[in-house]
């Protein structure tokens, strides 16, 4: 069973609309959740982490995490072209990650 | 955010040699640091969790005798692949983990190793 899960896509949304990456999980015991976001050819990036439930705001990015039904989500307000990359999700359990596969977001000028 | 080098960012070698890969964690210590392997349009494969002073956690399936980690101190582990074949060839990224919690964890810039 996966430990982390998320849509692959591509999502393609407009440039400006509100772009929605999902992303599930398995173990009740993971602690912090992260949003990365990887450009072609290059390493992943740490834009998000949350451990709370709820809401986290950082400029046009909000995480949002639920606990009780094991999802935690990033929106990305006023999507830009330069938002066009591939968004993994990871989980933290202990000192172990584990990432899901990623979701390509493509945003059409 | 905390930053993680890696050298060298490329490297071409001949099938049979072995290469080193260093990934040092530039503004903070990390008694933890982390190997992945990641092939063209496929997601981030752990290889192994390094600890400092002390003997490396490999996944299932790869040969701690071919890919040699060493994590000598709290800013630096190395990663050596010895005896290189093509199919090496991949882009590998360290990472390492700023503590305490919520232990966020940034990537070096990775390192393409190309075996001819």
């Amino acid at each position: 069973q996966k430990e982390v899960e998320q849509n692959s896509g591509p999502l393609s949304v407009p440039e400006g609309a509100i772009a929605s990456l999902n992303c599930t999980y398995s173990d009740r015991g993971s602690q912090s959740f992260f949003w990365y976001r990887q450009y072609s050819g290059k390493s992943p990036e740490l834009i998000m982490f949350i451990y709370s439930n709820g809401d986290k705001e950082d400029g046009r990015f909000t995480a949002q995490l639920n606990k009780a039904s094991q999802y935690v989500s990033l929106l990305i307000r006023d999507s830009q072209p330069s938002d066009s990359a591939t968004y993994l999700c990871a989980v933290n359990i202990g000192n172990q990650f584990y990432f899901g596969t990623g979701t390509s977001l493509t945003v059409i000028p | 955010g905390a930053v993680v080098s890696q050298h060298p960012s490329r490297v071409i070698c001949k099938s049979g040699t072995s290469v080193k890969i260093e990934c040092r964690s530039l503004d903070f210590q990390a008694t933890t640091m982390f190997w992945y392997r990641q092939f063209p349009k496929q997601s981030l494969m752990l290889m192994a969790t390094s600890n400092e002073g002390s003997k490396a956690t490999y996944e299932q399936g790869v040969e701690k005798d071919k890919f040699l980690i060493n994590h000598a101190s709290l800013t630096l582990s190395t990663l050596t692949v010895t005896s290189a074949h093509p199919e090496d060839s991949s882009f590998y990224i360290c990472s390492a983990i700023l503590a305490p919690r919520p232990y966020e964890q940034y990537f070096g810039p990775g390192t393409r190793l190309t075996v001819t």
